[in-house]
């Protein structure tokens, strides 16, 4: 069965990065690609990017240029979130979710990883 | 960008009761790319409708999703206890750059 299967929480301070892991398992992996989403508490569901794990094509979210890269490792079936020069705002619980950039939409998602940003 | 208006924000209805859920685009969703996603507190958003009408493998029949172009709907014909949650529309025409709705909360009365 598909699973994908993210990094535990982390704790960051203003400004510092993190790097948020999602393991895939249960399908060709360089047939899709991996979105990343996140909501912060309360909130509703933020796009971040998409990244092809066929060809590491990156599609970012206009807001968030600059800041964030996303990578995958087809080696490991592995896709990689980081995100620099953290701020309160970004605290949130961050997604992978598989998409094939196609006729479907996203179908399966990571449990989540919860990443605070406090000083 | 495509923006997505979800209404109403929250929904206050009695298990049994039919619900209708709205999502306006601000452009032509292009090939009706249109998704729904259940979301309960605790957990990942899953997949309900794709494509404005078709429903996702292991959706009961009582998810409907209906619209085209800039106005879609989604109608839970019988609330069970298990469907109060926040849903959210998602436009994928515009791939891979996707918009999220900001969600309409379905809550017990």
């Amino acid at each position: 069965q598909v699973q994908l299967v993210q990094s535990g929480a982390e704790v960051k301070k203003p400004g510092a990065s993190v790097k948020v892991s999602c393991k895939a398992s249960g399908y060709t992996f360089t047939s899709y690609g991996i979105s990343w989403v996140r909501q912060a508490p309360g909130q509703g569901l933020e796009w971040m990017g998409w990244i092809s794990a066929y060809n590491g094509n990156t599609n970012y979210v206009q807001k968030l240029q600059g800041r964030v890269t996303m990578t995958t490792d087809t080696s490991t079936s592995t896709a990689y979130m980081e995100l620099r020069s953290l701020r309160s705002d970004d605290t949130a619980v961050y997604y992978c979710a598989r998409y094939s950039s196609g006729w479907y939409p996203i179908d399966y998602w990571g449990q989540g990883t919860l990443v605070t940003v406090s000083s | 960008e495509i923006v997505l208006t979800q209404s109403p924000g929250t929904l206050s209805l009695s298990p049994g009761e039919r619900a209708t859920l709205s999502c306006r685009a601000s452009q032509s969703v292009s090939s009706n790319y249109l998704a729904w996603y259940q979301q309960k507190p605790g957990q990942a958003p899953r997949l309900l409708i794709y494509g404005a009408s078709s429903r996702a493998t292991g959706i009961p029949d009582r998810f409907s999703g209906s619209g085209s172009g800039t106005d879609f709907t989604l109608t839970i014909s019988r609330l069970e206890p298990e469907d109060f949650a926040v849903y959210y529309c998602q436009q994928y025409g515009s791939s891979p750059q996707l918009t999220f709705g900001g969600g309409t909360k379905v809550e017990i009365k």
